[in-house]
């Protein structure tokens, strides 16, 4: 069973990049068979898609944060990387990685967050 | 822009009753290329991931009770819990798929024990 466990700084002062990482045990991002998605959660609020990439490197972002934001992987360390800069208050939530199943539609494996606060 | 709703906001249910959680979404989730409905359930806990419960409206994943079920089409879903047990408290979401703009999430129910 593939694990994902998400990693970076828990605090980014505003304007500045917030950049984490997903490390994926227990299987191979090369292996093509899922995509890595990133998603967050404001505290005491819903969840929002921020966006996914295939190990092919094909990426797909959620409109309102598409010009904000680059995700990326290192298939060598197994690893997918979020970026999102020029952050404000707003950014301030836990991220998730999550794994879909080779764009069944669900995310069926998550890791199990990490916290980010946006505050100077 | 899909707007997936869910109904209720909040639902206070007693042990060994019925639960009924309700999902509209804005435009159908039907995957014309499989006939597959884009549309998935999740459970989160205090302080937890949201978990998979279940997938493509009516297919439970792997480990969940049969007590939860899913059902519906198009643009209407249920998620129905037919027998409550106290570790079922907890805030539920539906969500989509499509190509563009991909998951979109529906604002959650909270689930609580009367």
């Amino acid at each position: 069973q593939a694990q994902l466990q998400e990693s970076g700084p828990g605090l980014v002062k505003p304007s500045q990049t917030l950049s984490l990482t997903c490390t994926v045990s227990g299987d191979s991002i090369s292996s093509g068979s899922f995509y890595l998605n990133w998603i967050r959660q404001p505290a005491g609020k819903g969840l929002e898609w921020i966006g996914r990439i295939h190990a092919s490197g094909r990426t797909g972002y959620d409109p309102s944060l598409k010009s904000r934001v680059t995700i990326s992987l290192d298939t060598s360390k197994n690893q997918v990387s979020l970026r999102l800069n020029s952050v404000t208050a707003a950014d301030t939530a836990m991220y998730y990685c999550a794994r879909d199943p080779m764009v069944a539609g669900y995310l069926d494996i998550w890791g199990k967050g990490t916290p980010v606060t946006v505050s100077s | 822009d899909i707007v997936m709703t869910q109904s209720p906001d909040s639902l206070a249910v007693s042990l060994g009753e019925r639960a009924t959680i309700n999902c509209k979404s804005s435009q159908s989730v039907l995957d014309s290329s499989d006939n597959k409905h884009r549309l998935t359930w999740y459970q989160q806990k205090p302080g937890q991931p949201p978990k998979l419960l279940i997938y493509w409206a009516s297919t439970r994943a792997s480990g969940v009770p049969d007590r939860f079920s899913g059902s519906g089409s198009g643009t209407d879903f249920t998620l129905t819990i037919s027998s409550l047990q106290a570790e079922d408290v907890a805030v539920y979401y539906c969500q989509q798929y499509r190509p563009t703009p991909m998951y979109t999430f529906g604002q959650g129910t909270k689930l609580e024990l009367k």
